[in-house]
This record gives C-alpha cells, sequence and structure tokens, in this order.
C-alpha cells in the first residue's frame, strides 16, 4: 500500500523567505511526528500530533517553524524567514498510534537555504 | 547530556566479522527501546525492537541493560549491505501505549567491507 509521502523532495529557497513543506501520512495513521536531520546528525524531533489532542510542540527551535495537521491526516511544516542554518532534511513519520511500535518515515524533503 | 547518545563511528568491519555497539539513555524512565537502520540519503527504517530479555532475529542480535542504562546491538557474519547507520530510539512508555515520542540517537556508522 501507499507509504508516507512527502513534497517537494528537494527545495531550495533564499534567505527570509516562507516555505511550507507538506507530509500525507499513511491512511488510518492517527500518529504523525517531524524532524529534522542535518548533514551527518541524528534526527531531531520537532512536532508531534496524537489525533485530537493539543500537539507537542516542545522541538520546535524557534517561532519561525509552525505546523498544522488538517483533518486528522495532511500535515504542513511552515518555516518563515528562513535562515542558513534552516538547511537539513525534514522528516515526517507516522504510526497507527495504537497498538504498534513502527514509526514509518517519509522520504524526507531536504531544504537548502541560500 | 543528550537523552540518548551513541559512538558516531565509523566502525569499519570485515565481511564475516561481528561488530557490537552499545547506545546509552539518561531518562531511568524509559520502557521501550528500538534499533533503526538509516542508509545514506535515505529514511530510517525499524530494524528490530528490543525486548527485557534481549532478543535475536537471524543475525542480530540486542540486548537491553537497564541496571546500566544501554541497549546493545550486535551483528555476525557480517554482510556488506549491512553498510548503515544504525539509530537507537527510546520511549517513556510501553510499545502498546498510545502515541509514544520517539527519542532517536545520533547514530552509529558501520561500514563492511571486503
Amino acid at each position: 500500500g501507499a507509504g508516507v509521502s512527502q513534497s517537494p523532495s528537494n527545495k531550495v529557497t533564499e534567505k527570509g523567505k516562507d516555505v511550507e513543506l507538506r507530509c500525507d501520512p499513511i491512511s488510518g495513521h492517527t500518529a504523525l511526528y517531524w524532524y529534522r536531520q542535518s548533514l551527518g546528525q541524528g534526527l531531531e524531533f520537532l512536532i508531534y500530533f496524537q489525533g485530537n489532542s493539543a500537539p507537542d510542540k516542545s522541538g520546535l527551535p524557534s517561532d519561525r517553524f509552525s505546523a498544522e495537521r488538517t483533518g486528522g491526516s495532511v500535515s504542513t511544516l511552515t518555516i518563515q524567514r528562513t535562515q542558513q542554518e534552516d538547511s537539513a532534511v525534514y522528516l515526517c513519520a507516522s504510526h497507527r498510534g495504537v497498538g504498534t511500535d513502527t514509526q514509518y518515515f517519509g522520504p524526507g524533503t531536504r531544504l537548502t537555504v541560500l | 547530556r543528550k537523552e540518548v547518545e551513541q559512538d558516531p563511528g565509523p566502525f569499519n568491519v570485515p565481511e564475516g566479522a561481528t561488530v557490537a555497539f552499545n547506545c546509552t539513555y539518561s531518562n531511568s524512565a524509559s520502557q521501550s527501546f528500538f534499533w533503526y537502520r538509516q542508509d545514506c540519503r535515505k529514511e530510517p527504517k525499524l530494524l528490530m525492537s528490543v525486548y527485557s530479555s534481549g532478543n535475536e532475529d537471524g543475525r542480530f542480535t540486542a540486548q537491553l541493560n537497564r541496571a546500566s542504562q544501554y541497549i546493545s546491538l550486535l551483528i555476525r557474519d557480517s554482510k556488506l549491505s549491512d553498510s548503515a547507520t544504525y539509530l537507537c530510539v527510546v520511549t517513556p512508555k510501553m510499545i502498546k501505549a498510545a502515541g509514544n515520542k520517539l527519542t532517536f540517537g545520533g547514530g552509529t556508522r558501520v561500514l563492511v567491507k571486503p
């Protein structure tokens, strides 16, 4: 079946511009995560959505970062006034939320801020 | 101190040899543990869960040491295809609980050479 999809796969932007990254989780998965991975580094947790609960935003690095999840499905991560240090691969993952121990990751969006 | 720490490596392993590495975690309330595998420029994928009694999956063996707060992964009879980054993952709740927030280590890079 279809896995987690993300778009765009690559995004090049200029410093100061806003960007939107999209994640389509696996159908029926109630939990959705956003992570960031810089070159050669580990995964950095950004934000977590679970069903209708308030999202866990504890990993967002600054107020320039925000995320929404509409209708409990598609999620958008928005970065305002991008900085060069925002350059990274942004990974989205989802899982069923109950009775499963596997997160399924999307292929990621590679963001480059010039 | 990071919540989950790993030796970044790389571990250079001759084909057919055995390699083992650990991951330490700081939160003694951690309950669930996993190893994920990430190939170069790819998304992470679940390799195996780590159970209290230890578990084996083919050439891979995972162990948990709660007293010293670390988990380990051992790979026997290494194959060239085992070359990857191995990510240690820890959660504070039991596997079956809803919406676990995973904390990733920085990863250990393994290079298997002919």
